[in-house]
This record gives C-alpha cells, structure tokens and sequence, in this order.
C-alpha cells in the first residue's frame, strides 16, 4: 500500500508560472524527501525535510511540511520547460531503511 | 563520480521463466534498495540490503528475492515470472538507510514478461 497521496494527479502550467504540488501521508514520519521522474527513467533526489523542520528551500523549489496534518508541499517558482516530469513524495517507515512512495503528481509545463 | 548502474535495460522473458536484475551501487554507498514501478501500484517497496544483510521487505511474494555481495553490489532475481511482473526495476543506493538519506536511482530495467 501507499502512504502519500499526491494532489493533484496531474498539473498543466504555463512556463514561467508557479507549480505546487501537496502530498499527504498516513503514519508518523522521520524525514519526507520529494523526488523526480522523467519518462519513466530513474528517480532523481529533490530536497529531504526532516519531521522537525517546517521549510526547506534549494533553488527555485520550497517545500514545506505539517506533521500535526501530515502534509507536505513542494512549489516549484518560475517553471520551465524541463521541470515536466512526475514529482512523487516519499516517506520513511518507522525503520527509516525503506522509502514510501505516494502516488505521483504529473507535471507538464507549457511553452 | 559514476552513478548507479542498472543491468540490463531492457528484458523480454516468458512466463516461467526466472530473471536476475543487477545493481551496482555508487562506490562507498553500502545500502541498496529495490522497487519495482507498474501504472497501476505505482513505486513499490521490495528490499533493502545493507552490508550485506536484508534489513527490510516489502508486500511481495517469494518468487522475488535479492542478495547483496561484499562489494556493495545487488542482484534481485524473480522465479516463474508471471504476467503481472511487467515491471521497471529500480534500484537505489544510499550512504545510509534510504528513509534517512538522499537516495540516488539507477536508470531501472524494464522487464517485460510475454
């Protein structure tokens, strides 16, 4: 089963608008990471926000994290083309040796 | 740096048959973990090797199984494939436990069973 759940499942946006995508997850948590996917190749790293952290920033991505509504965000200001892709959010387990993944969010930017 | 590296890419097996999957981690990373990914489950969970040892298993049944050498490589095999098996593999390696740090993923192998 899954433990987050990504919202929306897809998103259109202009190039050069913000994109925000939400995930909710279910149980207590260490750290949630978000991560990328191009076309069904290899996932790659975005940003790792530990449970007690409320923000984090690298580059033109912000993510935030509410562990009391276990929710996360991640916007992505300024987009470009290249930011389409799938953005999934990933949690650990009470282990922290697997990671969780939610659903995904299908990003497309238009020119 | 070389990244991780997944072999094959690409795979057509019949149903029956058995596949091995193989993974060679970032050097000095000592975790690697397996999903698998379909359009219908999304990214699941299949194991975590660490020195060595599974630390952690996923939802799935027998017929998959892993193993991590002393070099840090992995290999993951699947016995009397099923059609449902048609799967990209991903593996990722990690310093430390996947849940806990940036975990980076090899480009997968795409599995098709016929």
């Amino acid at each position: 089963s899954q433990q987050g759940e990504e919202d929306p499942q897809a998103l259109s946006i202009q190039e050069g608008e913000n994109a925000t995508m939400n995930c909710s997850y279910k149980t207590s948590i260490n750290n949630l990471q978000w991560y990328r996917q191009n076309s069904g190749r290899g996932l790659v790293h975005l940003i790792l926000i530990r449970s007690n952290e409320r923000e984090k920033h690298s580059g033109r991505l912000r993510v935030t994290l509410d562990t009391s509504k276990k929710s996360s965000s991640l916007l992505i200001t300024a987009s470009r083309a290249a930011d389409t892709a799938s953005y999934f959010c990933a949690t650990d387990d009470s282990s922290a040796s697997k990671i969780i993944f939610g659903s995904g969010t299908r990003l497309s930017i238009r020119p | 740096k070389a990244g991780v590296t997944q072999t094959p890419r690409y795979l057509i097996k019949t149903r029956g048959q058995q596949v091995t999957l193989s993974c060679s981690p970032i050097s000095g990373h000592r975790s690697v973990s397996w999903y698998q990914q379909t359009p219908g489950q999304g990214l699941q969970f299949l194991f975590e090797y660490f020195s060595e040892t599974q630390r952690n298993k996923g939802n799935f049944p027998g017929r998959f199984s892993g193993r991590q050498f002393s070099n840090s490589r992995s290999e993951m095999n699947v016995s009397t494939l099923e059609l449902g098996d048609s799967a990209l593999y991903l593996c990722a390696s990690s310093l430390g436990p996947a849940g806990n740090t940036e975990a980076f993923f090899g480009q997968g192998t795409r599995l098709t069973v016929v």
